[in-house]
């Protein structure tokens, strides 16, 4: 079974600084797909970003973007130019062909922003 | 811009009564999901739907769980006999294919008395 694991149960960032949330994935699978979600403290998950297992550029939006390194099977978020609204609780969460569309979720790491 | 709405936000319930959680996924997707977070803890997954039938579930989804989607729009998570362990996050989710971003609900809060 794949297991996402998320190391860092909580992080304190500077305002407009860059910020790195670690993610590293289990799975013997060749075809998966890479996520992060945030959840701010009212609770909903926002889709943040997403890289897929063949895909060779790093995936970018806006001011996030994933550093996947394939072959040390890890999937960092790097937050660019932090902000106050960024401080929330950020999910690494991975789906695989094999296992239809389900995601399976890390533990989460807890950003606080500190203006 | 479509999104994944869930009512109610919040529900409270005694234990041992049926609860029914609803969602309207975004109209052109065709997978739907339930997942679950108890509170503190990582959001788990409970079921997936497709084509009008469960394509898969975690052994959370027991027979005191089940899924419907009983028209076009709605898609139904009922919990027959609520147990304390029950409250948490339930957050409803659909995606257009397979391997693609899935949109998340509000979520509704489920507290089991």
């Amino acid at each position: 079974a794949q297991k996402i694991t998320q190391t860092q149960p909580g992080m304190f960032v500077q305002e407009k600084e860059a910020v790195t949330l670690d993610c590293t994935y289990d799975t013997s699978d060749q075809s998966y797909g890479l996520f992060w979600y945030k959840q701010p403290s009212s609770g909903e998950m926002i889709f943040l970003i997403y890289q897929g297992s063949y895909d060779e550029q790093n995936a970018t939006e806006g001011r996030y973007s994933l550093n996947f390194q394939k072959a040390r099977k890890s999937a960092n978020l790097v937050i660019s130019a932090s902000q106050l609204g960024d401080s929330a609780m950020y999910f690494c969460a991975m789906t695989r062909k094999a296992a239809g569309n389900k995601l399976t979720f890390g533990g989460g790491t807890r950003v606080l922003v500190k203006p | 811009e479509p999104e994944v709405t869930q009512t109610p936000s919040h529900q409270v319930t005694q234990m041992g009564q049926e609860v029914i959680l609803r969602c309207v996924p975004i109209s052109n997707h065709l997978y739907f999901y339930w997942y679950r977070q108890i509170l503190g803890q990582k959001v788990e997954f409970l079921v997936s739907f497709y084509n009008n039938e469960i394509s898969e579930k975690s052994e959370i989804f027991d027979d005191q769980f089940s899924v419907e989607r009983p028209d076009g729009s709605n898609f139904t998570l009922k919990i027959r006999s609520t147990k304390l362990e029950d409250s948490a996050m339930y957050f409803c989710a659909s995606s257009d294919t397979v391997n693609t971003e899935a949109f998340f609900g509000q979520g509704t809060r489920l507290t089991v008395v």
